[in-house]
């Protein structure tokens, strides 16, 4: 168990609708990363949060958007949403801001769009 | 831009033979380098990493990894490979300048599986 917890586990919902996806870091983690693993394209870098502050950003949809709270949780909205979309979105927790800290990752997210 | 790429898809070791999966990096500045392994249905579990000092780097589970400068390389290796090694390994890397210190940038992925 890395510590990551993400909720919901699974989730199908219909084209064009909207979701957001919930990632509980590690206990006194600061840094937050979103990720989408899709057969074709891989693991992809969306954004990351430092302590409730947007740090880094990939590429991430402008249909997407994330945020972090006070509380360090964060979430990923995901809106009008594409048969595309469908993937697992991995959540990942580390101490610091980057550089040589490694991150921890949840068990994911499986979103299927029908 | 830096980028990490795993040139092999797939690789096929039977169990008790060595293992090598492998992985090249382009980067502006010096590399923080990562392995990470993902199990089916499975986050991703990180491994090993290399930040600064020997060249060899060990992890969990046996495994390690050797870090080569002037190839620009970060290969993944076990002595003597399992079957429940079997999963898909993944190389990441951080720039260690500026903002690109901050993404950790993942390749395509190598599935390993080991045959009894």
């Amino acid at each position: 168990d890395s510590g990551v917890t993400q909720t919901p586990k699974h989730l199908i919902t219909a084209t064009g609708q909207r979701v957001t996806l919930r990632c509980s870091p590690r206990s006194g983690d600061l840094s937050v990363y979103w990720y989408q693993q899709s057969l074709d394209q891989g693991l992809q870098f969306l954004i990351q949060y430092y302590n409730g502050e947007e740090r880094a950003k990939g590429n991430i949809l402008e249909r997407f958007s994330a945020q972090q709270f006070p509380d360090l949780h964060s979430e990923l909205n995901l809106s009008s949403l594409e048969l595309g979309d469908s993937a697992l979105y991995f959540c990942a927790s580390s101490a610091g801001l980057g550089g040589n800290t490694e991150a921890f990752f949840g068990q994911g997210t499986r979103l299927t769009v029908v | 831009a830096q980028s990490v790429a795993q040139p092999e898809d797939q690789v096929n070791v039977a169990e008790g033979n060595p293992l090598t999966v492998k992985c090249t990096y382009s980067v502006s500045g010096n590399p923080y380098l990562f392995w990470y392994v993902q199990y089916p249905n499975r986050g991703l579990q990180f491994l090993l990493k290399y930040i600064t000092g020997d060249n060899l780097v060990k992890g969990s589970y046996g495994f390690e990894a050797e870090f080569n400068k002037s190839q620009t390389s970060f290969h993944l290796k076990k002595p003597s490979a399992l079957v429940s090694d079997s999963a898909l390994y993944f190389c990441a890397v951080r720039d260690r300048s500026g903002d690109s210190s901050y993404k950790l940038i993942f390749g395509s992925g190598t599935r390993l599986l080991v045959r009894p």
